[in-house]
């Protein structure tokens, strides 16, 4: 069975600061792998994804996520966050050929301050 | 627009009444889901289906029923069985088959008192 670990369930940070948040999954087999954030009271939107290709991804505000096999990690960072980015932010795996479902890591919760 | 509609966005309930949760969606997507969300326990799949008129058991499925007669809706029935049910309710749609991209609606808050 696949799972997925955020280890850090609050991140606070100063505006301009880099930021990283943590990912690592656990599959036997290949996977796909998604970060999600949610604002608050509001539905998950997808901020990037990793399904072949290129090990690093980036999304359109910034963020970028490397996949890397051998440490199985999925790690989101951002060179200089803003106090917009302030959300909560969800690691996810599924499987090709496999599941037919995503698998939610527990969340880290990214605090920008100013 | 396409998209997911989930309502209401806020439900106050007795205990030992049953609730159920509207999710629309008009992305033609076959696949449906239903997840809970609770503070630092992140999302828990509750019900999933791939097709109409079929649906599987997620991780936390008991207190809980769904249907899936059309497409397009997918409503959630909280139970009087679910022994906690306060709680952010998360609706998500995809193509199909393996996920490859979800779509979410904005949830509902369901508060049980």
């Amino acid at each position: 069975a696949q799972s997925v670990t955020q280890l850090d369930s609050q991140v606070p940070v100063f505006e301009e600061a880099p930021v990283e948040l943590r990912c690592n999954y656990s599959s036997s087999v290949s996977v796909y792998l998604f970060w999600y954030v949610q604002y608050p009271n509001q539905g998950l939107q997808l901020l990037l994804k990793y399904l072949s290709g290129s090990t690093l991804v980036e999304s359109i505000n910034g963020f970028e996520a490397e996949f890397n096999k051998s440490q199985t990690s999925f790690h989101l960072r951002k060179p200089s966050v803003h106090i917009s980015d302030t959300a909560e932010y969800f690691c996810a795996v599924s499987v090709p050929h496999n599941t037919d479902k995503l698998i939610f890591g527990t969340g880290t919760r990214l605090q920008v301050f100013p | 627009d396409g998209g997911i509609t989930q309502s209401p966005k806020y439900l106050f309930r007795k205990e030992g009444q049953n609730v159920t949760l509207s999710c629309e969606q008009n992305l033609n997507h076959d696949a449906m889901y239903w997840y809970r969300q609770d503070p630092g326990q992140g999302l828990r799949l509750i019900y999933y289906s791939q097709i109409v008129n079929d649906f599987q058991k997620g991780d936390i499925a008991e207190g809980y029923s769904v249907s899936r007669e059309k497409k397009e809706s997918f409503p959630l029935t909280v139970t009087s069985a679910q022994k906690n049910p306060t709680a952010f309710y998360l609706c998500a749609s995809s193509i199909g088959g393996v996920v490859t991209e979800a779509f979410f609606g904005q949830g509902t808050r369901l508060t049980v008192v």
